[in-house]
């Protein structure tokens, strides 16, 4: 199983930005997704999670009304758009396979939120 | 939400010695207590999922114990690979699923 996530980038608060997490190795569609990040020399935080049909989500309410999950199963990519984004925001974000623990993880994507 | 605290912050040891690592729930989580390990620079691996079952290639010098409130991690003979970061995990009650704070173990 390979996670690859993308999209990260310096943003000014108030901005937005997508992230994706591409996969592969597994099928797709039979598992939840989610995101956690882990804010610089911080620890782990639990951002998101998605049904394998896409069809329930939840969210950490740090991010709630803020961030949207989504994913494509046609394309076997996880999708997080996050807007409104604030500096508490900059952390690197990863993907995981969550099925009732997370594992395996992608190795990250770092997003920065200043100005 | 169930908090997590682990303890402690940071432990001192050196390669051979047995390592304990504390995670204690504000509420019972059952057995569904995760470990991982995280090095710097590295996305975090699964150790231990359900208290005490090794996730798959994990060696047998880590183990999980406990249930309810209180779990332990045991590193029975401490690797030179083996000093980073631990955190540990519920999935009892979710959302929000939640970490501890993590320990940090270090090479004394």
């Amino acid at each position: 199983v390979l996670l690859l996530e993308s999209g990260g980038d310096l943003v000014q608060p108030g901005g937005s930005l997508r992230l994706s997490c591409a996969a592969s190795g597994l099928t797709f569609s039979t598992y939840a997704m989610s995101w956690v990040r882990q804010a610089p020399g911080k620890g782990l935080e639990w951002v998101s999670t998605v049904s394998g049909s896409g069809g329930s989500t939840y969210y950490a309410d740090s991010v709630k009304g803020r961030f949207t999950i989504s994913r494509d199963n046609s394309k076997n990519t996880l999708y997080l758009q996050m807007n409104s984004l604030r500096a508490e925001d900059t952390a690197v974000y990863y993907c995981a396979v969550w099925n009732s623990n997370f594992d395996p993880w992608g190795q990250g994507t770092l997003v920065t939120v200043s100005s | 939400e169930i908090v997590l605290t682990q303890s402690p912050a940071t432990l001192s040891l050196s390669p051979g010695e047995r390592a304990t690592l504390s995670c204690r729930a504000s509420q019972s989580v059952s057995s569904y207590l995760v470990w991982y390990q995280q090095k710097p620079g590295q996305a975090p691996r699964l150790l231990i999922y359900d208290a005490s079952n090794r996730a798959t290639g994990i060696p047998a010098r880590f183990s999980g114990s406990g249930s309810g409130t209180d779990f332990t991690l045991t590193i029975s003979s401490l690797e030179p690979e083996d000093f980073a970061v631990y955190y540990c995990q519920q999935r009892s009650d979710w959302p929000p699923i939640t970490f501890g704070q993590g320990t940090r173990l270090e090479i004394k």
